[in-house]
């Protein structure tokens, strides 16, 4: 079993609408929750953040952190065409130097239709 | 800056041939990083440095070596290519000075192994 869970999707709705992305992890040592996206042929660039349990807020985009249950999510509010991309999450635990050892999910792969 | 640079962005091997694949990285970050990019599988850490002179193993190491005399590159080397590293290859880097750091990500290498 991997460590690390994602639907690779592909997910597909229309411009407007309201998109969650999911993870779930069997690492209980994870503390770092991180979400990347990636457009097509160029490298992940990390979107949302996120320390333990808890919500975090930026601008369309809000992370979810359940530690108890091992589950996060990513919820993109007013999704638009430049959203098109896959959506990688990402994980690290406690570490002597930082985030050098991160576990990425699979990535999903979303697309808005105008 | 131009952050984090990768060369060749395209490489066809044979099988049994070697190569270097080159990062570098203008941000004085010290920690950096190489994963390769399945279909399926995500982004898999390859070897880590947290410093020039200091790498060490990641998830997926077996038939590649790294080394790091400078802050600023971080070569990956394929000693004798195998098919199963057909991939794309990414290099990242971060300053490791905080664990809320953020992972810059190169452009990637795709590698063919024929």
């Amino acid at each position: 079993q991997k460590e690390v869970e994602q639907d690779p999707g592909p997910l597909s709705v229309p411009e407007g609408a309201i998109v969650s992305l999911n993870c779930t992890y069997s690492n209980s040592a994870f503390q770092y929750f991180m979400w990347y996206r990636q457009y097509s042929r160029k490298g992940p660039e990390l979107l949302m953040y996120t320390y333990s349990s808890g919500n975090k807020e930026d601008g369309r985009f809000t992370a979810q952190v359940d530690k108890s249950s091992k589950y996060i999510s990513l919820f993109i509010r007013d999704s638009q065409p430049s959203d098109s991309a896959t959506y990688l999450c990402a994980m690290s635990g406690q570490t002597n130097f930082g985030n050098e050892k991160l576990t990425f999910g699979t990535g999903t792969r979303l697309t808005i239709i105008p | 800056n131009a952050g984090v640079t990768q060369t060749p962005k395209f490489q066809v091997l044979k099988t049994g041939q070697s190569m270097t694949l080159q990062c570098a990285q203008d941000m004085n970050h010290e920690y950096m990083s190489w994963y390769r990019q399945d279909p399926g599988m995500g982004l898999r850490l390859i070897h880590y440095s947290v410093g020039a002179g200091i790498t060490d193993q990641g998830e997926v190491p077996n038939g590649y070596n790294v080394s790091r005399s400078t802050t600023e590159d971080f070569p990956l080397r394929l000693l004798s290519a195998a098919p199963s590293q057909t991939s794309v290859y990414f290099c990242a880097s971060s300053t490791g000075l905080e664990r809320t750091d953020t992972q810059y990500f190169g452009p990637g290498t795709r590698l063919t192994v024929l």
